[in-house]
């Protein structure tokens, strides 16, 4: 089994809706983790650390259930320019240890 | 954030070859990685570059086929030696975050290999 993983979608949805990903991962003892927005030829991007007791910007919402080890990201009244790869990423000590990745197409 | 730059950003070679990728970061950082990104796929880490000693290499990558330098806390170069089609990946460097959360990795723009 992976370490962690991800749907990899697509999640095709309309301007204005909610989506919601989630990312389950291996190894209870992993203290950090992430979800970083790669756009289709560039390097991903830190969006969000996600900490135990959930954190929100704006319309990013994540949330660490660490009882059925998933983390999961909420994005809310989404727009065509959310369209991208989504990755969640969890700490391995010094490493961090990436999903494959779920794609958004947010369409008009 | 730190601003993180690499060179080349593209390049396509050929077999046999060998190719240095540098990573300049503008601020010093204890921790700088390298991974790989093929097409379609998630990124993986190949080693971790540490200042003033040997790399520490992942699973599946050699220090022969991957040689890593690490002359300061600013600077890095990863070298693909020997290379083969199966060699063309994206090759991105990242460094460790500067802010309250353990872990915590900003990349560079990452460099664009093409092996013939």
């Amino acid at each position: 089994r992976k370490e962690v993983e991800q749907d990899p979608g697509p999640f095709n949805v309309p301007e204005g809706a909610t989506v919601a990903f989630n990312c389950t991962y291996s190894n209870s003892a992993s203290q950090s983790f992430f979800w970083y927005r790669q756009d289709c030829r560039k390097e991903p991007k830190l969006l969000m650390s996600v900490y135990s007791s959930g954190n929100e910007d704006g319309r990013f919402t994540a949330q660490l259930n660490r009882a059925s080890q998933y983390i999961s990201l909420l994005i809310r009244d989404s727009k065509l320019s959310d369209s991208a790869t989504y990755l969640c990423a969890k700490g391995n000590t010094d490493k961090l240890i990436f999903g494959t990745g779920t794609r958004l197409q947010v369409f008009p | 954030s730190a601003v993180i730059s690499q060179k080349p950003s593209r390049d396509i070679c050929q077999r046999g070859t060998s190719l240095t990728i540098q990573c300049q970061v503008d601020s010093q950082v204890t921790m700088m990685f390298w991974y790989r990104q093929q097409p379609g796929q998630s990124l993986t880490l190949i080693a971790t570059a540490n200042q003033g000693s040997e790399a520490t290499y992942e699973s599946g990558f050699v220090i022969d086929k991957f040689p890593i330098s690490r002359p300061n806390l600013t600077f890095s170069t990863l070298t693909v030696s020997n290379m083969s089609p199966e060699d063309s990946s994206i090759y991105l460097c990242s460094v460790e975050g500067q802010g309250i959360s353990y872990n915590e990795q900003f990349f560079g723009p990452g460099t664009r290999l093409t092996v013939l």
